[in-house]
């Protein structure tokens, strides 16, 4: 049961374009949402995360957009440079209180071309 | 400071054979998670360890185990390997509980099965 879903598994874009990655989640109780950037060879690193209590937060080039009506957020990436080229993970967790844990999406793979 | 660190790297093994990968966490980290990646299944999570106890744990068989020590390094154990078990075991850490604490990843551990 795949409750985390990038349904895009690679896209490329052009350097300067705008990039859009989208993540949709099945479990209404997931209360924080986070995307997780991977370089070849290298483990995952933090990107950028959003509480529920937002639909948007921004830092610099990347900007993430929450719905949860829709149950959908996207990452947005302006403009977009080569080195941004990685695979892209969304991830969702919601807080139990003793057992949180983050739930990964299956990644969408960036190329930023030339 | 020095970042998650996963040995061995690349490790060959066959059908019924076992495997152990260690992890050793930031320094000051008191949770270390683990993770497989494989081809269009993304992160799935296997298990977490707080304070030398299991927190939480993924949907996985009994063959994969793990343990934390006192210092925080983890090991984790896939005895009776299967050809399936070929993937990128992912060790991640922090200060806290994962859930809405941001993970540090180590570069993984690729295991081949044959």
């Amino acid at each position: 049961d795949q409750q985390v879903k990038q349904n895009s598994p690679s896209l490329s874009v052009q350097e300067g374009r705008i990039s859009i990655l989208n993540c949709d989640y099945t479990n209404s109780m997931f209360d924080y949402f986070l995307w997780y950037k991977k370089y070849p060879a290298e483990g995952p690193t933090f990107l950028i995360s959003i509480s529920s209590i937002k639909d948007k937060n921004e830092d610099g080039r990347f900007t993430v957009f929450l719905n949860k009506s829709a149950k959908h957020l996207s990452l947005h990436i302006v403009p977009s440079q080569p080195g941004d080229s990685a695979v892209y993970f969304c991830a969702a967790t919601f807080n139990t209180g003793t057992a949180s844990k983050l739930t990964f999406g299956t990644g969408t793979r960036l190329q930023v071309t030339l | 400071k020095a970042g998650v660190t996963q040995t061995p790297r690349y490790l060959i093994k066959t059908r019924g054979q076992q495997v152990t990968l260690s992890c050793s966490p930031i320094s000051g980290h008191r949770s270390v998670s683990w993770y497989q990646q494989t081809p269009g299944q993304g992160l799935q999570f296997l298990f977490e360890y707080f304070s030398e106890t299991q927190r939480n744990k993924g949907n996985f068989p009994g063959r994969f185990s793990g343990r934390q020590f006192s210092n925080s390094r983890s090991e984790m154990n896939v005895s009776t390997l299967e050809l399936g078990d070929s993937a990128l075991y992912l060790c991640a850490s922090s200060f806290l509980p994962s859930g809405a604490n941001v993970l540090t990843f180590g570069a993984g551990s690729r295991l081949t099965v044959l």
